[in-house]
């Protein structure tokens, strides 16, 4: 059990472009998704919190109107990078927290973007 | 200020034992997580411990000091495919994870 899936795998963009990242969590209910960006060889680095229903709460440092997050559902939030720049290619990955008495994260596979 | 030290790196040969330290200062305290990540691939859950004292799993064991704000990851019986690195991660008062750089570890046949 607890698994989350994340779309795409891998994508490559242009600069200046847009790009989506979906996270799900397939057979739980996630009140908490996390969003986590990774550059080689560095530890995780959180992005962002994201609640069902309400508004994300970002990372200093973390531009809020580049990384629109959107959690929507309880098994579903997303990850839109606007105006990809090259400095963005990252390994991005989300993770998924049940709630309640359960504070363990399931992490999706990550997405690997590269922008051109 | 908040911080978790591990070792970058760490070498074990084939069916030896590991230990992998973490130390760690966080604002409040809800429990040490240890993750698996090899690379080019999202982190796995390995262990979570709240109170002092050793859990083993299988090969893997974690052990917590919240005196010491001092946890270790004991890995034995070492396999190839345990090459990887490992997370230290502490739960602090608002249930976030602050996360280490992660230990690096090199098995050698």
């Amino acid at each position: 059990g607890a698994v989350v899936s994340q779309h795409p795998s891998w994508v490559i963009c242009k600069s200046g472009t847009s790009v989506k990242i979906e996270c799900r969590s397939l057979d739980f209910q996630a009140t908490t998704m996390f969003w986590y960006r990774q550059f080689p060889k560095q530890s995780l680095m959180l992005m962002a919190t994201s609640n069902e229903g309400s508004k994300a709460t970002y990372e200093q440092g973390v531009e809020k109107d580049k990384f629109l997050i959107n959690h929507a559902s309880l098994t579903l939030s997303t990850l839109t990078v606007t105006s990809a720049h090259p400095e963005d290619s990252s390994f991005y990955i989300c993770s998924a927290r049940e709630g309640g008495d359960t504070y363990e994260q399931y992490f999706g596979p990550g997405t690997r973007l590269t922008v051109t | 200020g908040q911080n978790i030290d591990q070792p970058t790196e760490m070498t074990a040969t084939e069916g030896a034992i590991v230990q992998i330290n973490c130390t760690y200062q966080t604002s409040g305290f809800n429990g040490l997580f240890w993750y698996q990540q090899h690379a080019g691939e999202a982190p796995t859950f390995l262990s979570y411990n709240v109170l002092d004292g050793l859990e083993e799993k299988g090969r893997f064991s974690s052990f917590l000091s919240r005196s010491k704000g001092y946890s270790y990851l004991l890995l034995k019986e070492l396999q190839m495919k345990d090459s990887a690195s490992y997370l230290c991660a502490s739960m602090d008062s608002n249930y976030q994870l602050i996360w280490g750089a992660g230990t690096k570890l090199i098995i050698k046949p």
